[in-house]
């Protein structure tokens, strides 16, 4: 079946645009997670989703980044004034019950 | 705050040769996920252990988890080149959906 998938796969934008990363998760899967993997390191946390609920948004890292899912599927991360620092692989995850289940991610670069 | 220790974070291996690697986390818990990882790909879930000496084996990789020593390993046997990749080992707090990961074992099969 369909695993997660993410779009876009890449992303290059200008330092202080907006951008969104969109997730659709396996069908079925209630459990949603965005984490953030920068080069040489293991995934980070940052929101889960129960349904279409953010369940725990204390990864986020400030108020730039908001992420949502109106019908408790698809899920967006959006980042508003992006800054070199936001540069990194965003990972999305769904489960019914565990493991997580990863898409292949969207590389972010932030010139 | 929970942290996940893996090590070797490098491991250059010969084929057919045995090797373990460790995850140490800080905190209790009872949940320990590892993943793979290929560069430039998502990560895929390997094993789930739930419970303490849980052991787990598919082909050459062999976890298990000891969480009174908060320690998993990853045992390797003969190894073959198809299994160069990033390992991660996760552990979940508790919260049955937030993981903390380790930095990463990068493991190198050489003819």
């Amino acid at each position: 079946g369909a695993g997660v998938s993410q779009t876009p796969s890449n992303k290059v934008t200008e330092k202080g645009k907006y951008v969104e990363l969109r997730c659709d998760p396996i069908s079925g899967h209630t459990a949603l997670y965005w984490y953030r993997q920068s080069l040489g390191q293991g995934p980070e946390f940052l929101i889960y989703f129960q349904g279409t609920g953010a369940a725990d948004d204390s990864g986020l890292p400030n108020d730039r980044f908001f992420a949502v899912r109106p019908e408790g599927s698809v899920s967006t991360l959006k980042i508003q004034r992006t800054e070199r620092g936001d540069s990194a692989m965003y990972l999305c995850a769904s489960s019914l019950y565990q493991p997580q289940h990863f898409g292949d991610g969207t590389r972010l670069s932030i010139l | 705050e929970l942290k996940v220790e893996q090590n070797p974070l490098f491991l250059s291996m010969q084929e057919g040769k045995n090797y373990t690697i460790y995850c140490n986390y800080s905190t209790t818990s009872d949940r320990l996920y590892w993943y793979r990882q290929d560069p430039g790909k998502s990560l895929e879930s390997l094993f789930v252990l739930l419970s303490n000496g849980a052991v787990k084996q598919e082909g050459r990789l062999m976890a298990s988890l000891d969480t009174k020593a908060r320690l998993s390993t990853l045992h390797i046997t003969a190894a073959v080149h198809d299994l160069s990749a990033t390992y991660f080992c996760a552990v979940d707090m508790g919260s049955n959906y937030k993981l903390t990961f380790g930095k990463g074992t990068l493991l190198t099969v050489n003819p």
